[in-house]
This record gives C-alpha cells, sequence and structure tokens, in this order.
C-alpha cells in the first residue's frame, strides 16, 4: 500500500508557483520522498527526490518538513505543460530485499495549470 | 541513452491470442519492472526482475507471463487475456547493485496501450 496521502486536484495558474503537498506521516528514518509525474497517457517521469534536506534541481525545489512526516513539491513557474498527475512516493534509501526499489504509487494528485 | 524504448505502442488483440509486448533499456540497468495501469488509476506493480531472475511477482494471473532474456531486455507474454486486462502497461528500469544505494530514480518507458477484444 502507499504511504502518502495527497489532495486529489489543484489547479494553478499559469506562470505562478505551484506548491503541490503531502504527507507521510509513517515514514521511517532511512525512506526517501520521491516525486513522479505522469503526463496523460505517457509514462511517470522523475521530478526530485530527497532525505530531509531541501533539495532542488531544474524542474523543482523539495521542501521536506524537519520532522519528516510532510513535504511540498514547487513548480517554481508552472506551465501548460505541468499539467499532469503528480506522485509523492516513500521508498527505501538501502537495500533490504528484492521490494526495495520498486516504486508503489498513490492516487497522486492532478495539478490542472489555467491559462 | 536514458530512455526505456517499449514496443509496441498500441496493442488490439483477440481474447484467443497469443501476443508479447517489449521493453528494452541499454542503461546498464539490472532491476527492471512490468506496471499495469488502468483508466484513472495509478500504475500497479506486475512484476520484478533483478539480475534477470524475477524476484516479485505480485499475484498476477498466469496468462502474463514475463521474461528477461538478457539484461537489457524485458518481454511480457500475452495468452487468453480477458477484456479487463485492457490498460496501459508500462516497463521501467533502474539500477540494482549493493554497491549502488537505492536512492536512484527509475525511468519507465511510455507504456503499451493494450486493448483486448
Amino acid at each position: 500500500d502507499a504511504k502518502t496521502t495527497q489532495p486529489p486536484s489543484m489547479d494553478c495558474a499559469e506562470g505562478r508557483a505551484a506548491n503541490l503537498p503531502c504527507n507521510h506521516s509513517t515514514i521511517s528514518g532511512n525512506e526517501y520522498v520521491y516525486w513522479y509525474r505522469q503526463i496523460h497517457s505517457q509514462g511517470p517521469q522523475y521530478i526530485i527526490h530527497g532525505l530531509k534536506n531541501n533539495e532542488t534541481n531544474e524542474m523543482a525545489s523539495l521542501i521536506i518538513t524537519e520532522d519528516r512526516k510532510s513535504s511540498t513539491l514547487i513548480l517554481p513557474h508552472a506551465t501548460l505543460r505541468d499539467t499532469a498527475v503528480y506522485y509523492c512516493i516513500v521508498r527505501p534509501g538501502v537495500w533490504s530485499g528484492a521490494g526495495s526499489y520498486q516504486l508503489t504509487f498513490g492516487k497522486g494528485t492532478k495539478l490542472s495549470v489555467i491559462p | 541513452d536514458t530512455e526505456v524504448t517499449q514496443t509496441p505502442k498500441h496493442l488490439v488483440m483477440g481474447m484467443t491470442n497469443k501476443k508479447s509486448l517489449k521493453c528494452e533499456q541499454h542503461m546498464g540497468h539490472r532491476a527492471m519492472y512490468w506496471y499495469k495501469q488502468k483508466a484513472k488509476k495509478p500504475p500497479e506493480l506486475m512484476f520484478v526482475y533483478s539480475y534477470e531472475k524475477l524476484s516479485i511477482n505480485e499475484s498476477v494471473p498466469s496468462r502474463f507471463s514475463p521474461e528477461c532474456p538478457n539484461s537489457s531486455l524485458l518481454n511480457l507474454h500475452l495468452h487468453a487475456l480477458q477484456p479487463e486486462d485492457s490498460a496501459l502497461y508500462l516497463c521501467a528500469s533502474s539500477p540494482r547493485s549493493i554497491q549502488v544505494p537505492a536512492n536512484t530514480e527509475a525511468f519507465f518507458g511510455q507504456g503499451t496501450r493494450l486493448t483486448v477484444v
């Protein structure tokens, strides 16, 4: 089962920052937070991941609370091409058996960027 | 090359047909996955291969038969499917090595849209 909770949908005006929240209150110490997105009828695309520090790359920023029970993905200047379903996933950071590397998807947040 | 290539992109098959889905990656990844995604639902894991050996089968019916002939290829053989098996089938790969920490990204293909008639 997915270990994360996300709002089912959000709207964001084009050019504004999109802030997508995720709750992962049962996350354990060696688990990372990953974000993927899936544009309609395409395969999921990796965005960013982090353990406890805030992370930034060319696509987005990831803010993880100090207690690690929640995080926020930030798309700084949303465009129409960012309309997609965004998945927050918790995944082990150390090898602990065959299931360690799989991704278990929750329901995600459908982000609609409005012109 | 950071691509996972899936063929065909679309497939229509009858319930008595036998067909195969193919997946290929040249990133040296030793973990490969099949996911099934129904409309408006998240992807659901079907199989995991690690070093060309099946390591996880998520109670998938035997009409789906995976095969990993080498480290770059993953197949999904289909036989006697039902209309409810119509879905988007996604392949993914990721590095898999005790020397490589698990905090690495997985790469997904664009999927095969399967319709069973």
